[in-house]
Parts: structure tokens; sequence; C-alpha cells
């Protein structure tokens, strides 16, 4: 697609709870990163893939926090027994393969809510 | 130190004046500098990028790069009340990591 879908825009859970956010980057971007956004403010690094391997999770919290990338599906973030301070904005973007971080294009964010 | 500051603000200009947004950042190897807008609600884009030392224009938009002073900045000319968002300086530093800033908030006044 032209444009980075993420599903779904809003979420809630329980704490708890299990979580799981969907992305689907642009077509032919190899790069795809996940980013918390708490109370609009700082965004959080979470963790990158090229293509299906993990690039980056140093910003992951492996405790509760896993990601995939699989070959012909979306990707996911996924929370386990989610805590209070999940709740957040989860935004998903993607890049060409070219340069890593060149132009970044974001979905629209899934609205996380554990109450 | 955080790896990428901004002052939150909000900056308020009056609508037509020149708009200044301020960024600096601690990795001295960092190699890429974005500037992202986020309207309030939605997800941010990117409007600027700059690699080197010197100014980069486009349309009402500059980007200022000083890597001696590790400072980026972000002009915006003759300001418009759509130009109200929050601006992200966001750096790709020695590990190849996008780090984004707090954000400023800019306010476009009539």
């Amino acid at each position: 697609g032209e444009e980075v879908a993420q599903t779904p825009k809003h979420l809630v859970r329980g704490e708890g709870q299990k979580a799981k956010l969907y992305c689907a980057p642009i077509k032919g971007h190899s790069y795809v990163f996940w980013y918390q956004q708490v109370l609009k403010n700082e965004f959080k690094f979470l963790i990158s893939f090229q293509n299906e391997n993990v690039f980056d999770e140093t910003g992951m919290p492996k405790e509760r926090f896993s990601a995939k990338c699989l070959p012909n599906s979306p990707c996911s973030l996924e929370i386990q027994a989610t805590k209070l301070e999940d709740s957040a904005v989860y935004f998903c973007a993607s890049s060409l393969r070219d340069r890593l971080n060149e132009k970044l294009f974001f979905g629209s964010g899934t609205q996380l809510s554990v109450l | 130190q955080k790896e990428v500051e901004q002052n939150s603000g909000p900056l308020s200009v009056p609508e037509g004046a020149i708009a200044s947004l301020n960024c600096t950042y601690s990795d001295r190897g960092s190699q890429s500098f974005f500037w992202y807008r986020q309207y309030s609600g939605k997800s941010p884009e990117l409007i600027m990028f700059i690699y080197s030392n010197g100014d980069k224009e486009d349309g009402r938009f500059t980007a200022q790069l000083n890597k001696a002073s590790q400072y980026v900045s972000l002009l915006i000319r003759d300001s418009q009340p759509s130009d109200s968002a929050t601006y992200l300086c966001a750096v790709t530093g020695t590990a190849s990591k996008l780090t984004f800033g707090t954000g400023t908030r800019l306010q476009v006044t009539l």
C-alpha cells in the first residue's frame, strides 16, 4: 500500500490482559519501526526490523513486550499482561532500504488504554 | 542530559512572523537531522531533513545545521495559523538509531 496501515485505531484492555497491535508498512519499504508516545510527549523507540529480522531492539521492555515481522503478514507488537503505564499511542513507521532512517513514514497510530 | 533537547514551548508568534525552533543534540557523531510536524491527535509527518552544515530551504521552511555546536534549527517564514502544531526534532546518531526530542509546540496567533 501507499501508506503505513495500523490497526486497530483504539484498543482498550484491563490491566493484566494481552494487547496486540498490527502494522502494514508501505510496499517496498524494508525497515519497520515501533515507537511509543505517552501523553503526546516523548517518542520512545521500541524496536526496528529490517525485513523480518530484528535490527535494533534496545528500546524493548523484554519482559512483556514482543514484536514480529513475518513475510506476507502485517508486523505485530504484543504486550503480555498490560500495565497502566503501557497506556500510550503506539506508532509504527517504515522507510526505504537505501539509507537507514531516511524519511520515516508514520502510520496513524494505535491508542492503547489500559484500565 | 537528554540525547535530543527541545524547548517544549508553547512558542507563540503572530501570523506572518518568522517562527524559530531550536534543537540541540548530544551525540557528536550524529549524521542525519529531521524535522517532523505533528498536529494534535495525528501522526508525525516529515517536513525537512538536513545532512550537511549550513542552511537548506524548502518553500517557507529553512533548516539550519551547525555540527560544531551540535545545534539544528527550523525557521518558518510567513507563519500561518495552519502551522500551529508540535514540531519534533529527530537525530540519527552513531548507532544509526533515530532519536526524537520531546517537541516544541508552536502557536501562530491571528
